[in-house]
């Protein structure tokens, strides 16, 4: 079965430009969560998407924002870049059927590399 | 607040050589969930292993083993005869109570040299 897909691989923007990702999650998943990676602060949690609704997010600005529809594809947006925003981002796809029974793992697609200039 | 501590930032090795990858953990959660991913330098983030906070039963799968202990709040990671293909960055994460948000170590770069 197909993984999670993100898209672009890899995208160069200009300080103050906007940027969408996109990430499809794996069929049936209805959970999708994304990450940010860099090399300074390693790997944090941004937000997560479950049935359109945002459960969770991460302490980072209001620039980064994001949505999920309803076939569960999920986009993050940044507004006004800047450079520290240079990374990967990840998102992760799980199957969750809910706190009792849980059966679940986060799979990860390969991520997007966001290079802010 | 949940913390995952990986104390080593870098780890070479010689191929055949056994190596443990250290990780430590704080929450406040009584259930939780403990994961290993590896990172290649492709980017991907590999799933590996869960365990949940119920469960210290230790783990053999392959060449790869873990050890969790709850008393010590660690979740070791053991290669046996490790070989150049194991070279990556690992990283152990906690899922806390909601089960929607993974907090990650800092990673821990493996280099096994031929």
């Amino acid at each position: 079965k197909a993984g999670v897909t993100q898209t672009p691989r890899y995208l160069i923007k200009t300080r103050g430009q906007q940027v969408t990702l996109s990430c499809s999650p794996i069929s049936g998943h209805r959970s999708v969560s994304w990450y940010q990676q860099t090399p300074g602060q390693g790997l944090q949690f941004l937000f997560e998407y479950f049935s359109e609704t945002q459960r969770n997010k991460g302490n980072f600005p209001g620039r980064f924002s994001g949505r999920q529809f309803s076939n569960s594809r999920s986009e993050m947006n940044v507004s006004t870049l800047e450079l520290g925003d240079s990374a990967l981002y990840l998102c992760a796809s799980s199957l969750y059927l809910g706190q009792a029974t849980k059966n679940y793992g986060y799979t990860f697609g390969s991520g997007t590399r966001l290079t802010v200039v | 607040a949940q913390k995952v501590t990986q104390a080593q930032t870098e780890i070479s090795v010689v191929e055949k050589e056994d190596v443990t990858l250290d990780c430590v953990y704080e929450t406040r959660d009584t259930t939780y969930y403990l994961f290993w991913y590896k990172q290649p330098p492709s980017g991907e983030l590999v799933f590996l292993i869960r365990r949940n906070s119920f469960d210290e039963q230790n783990e053999i799968s392959g060449r790869y083993s873990w050890n969790f202990q709850k008393s010590t709040s660690s979740f070791n990671f053991t290669i046996t005869a490790s070989q150049v293909v194991d070279s990556a960055v690992y990283f152990c994460a906690l899922d806390d109570a909601s089960g929607s948000r993974l907090t990650f170590g800092e990673g821990t770069q493996l280099t096994v040299n031929p």
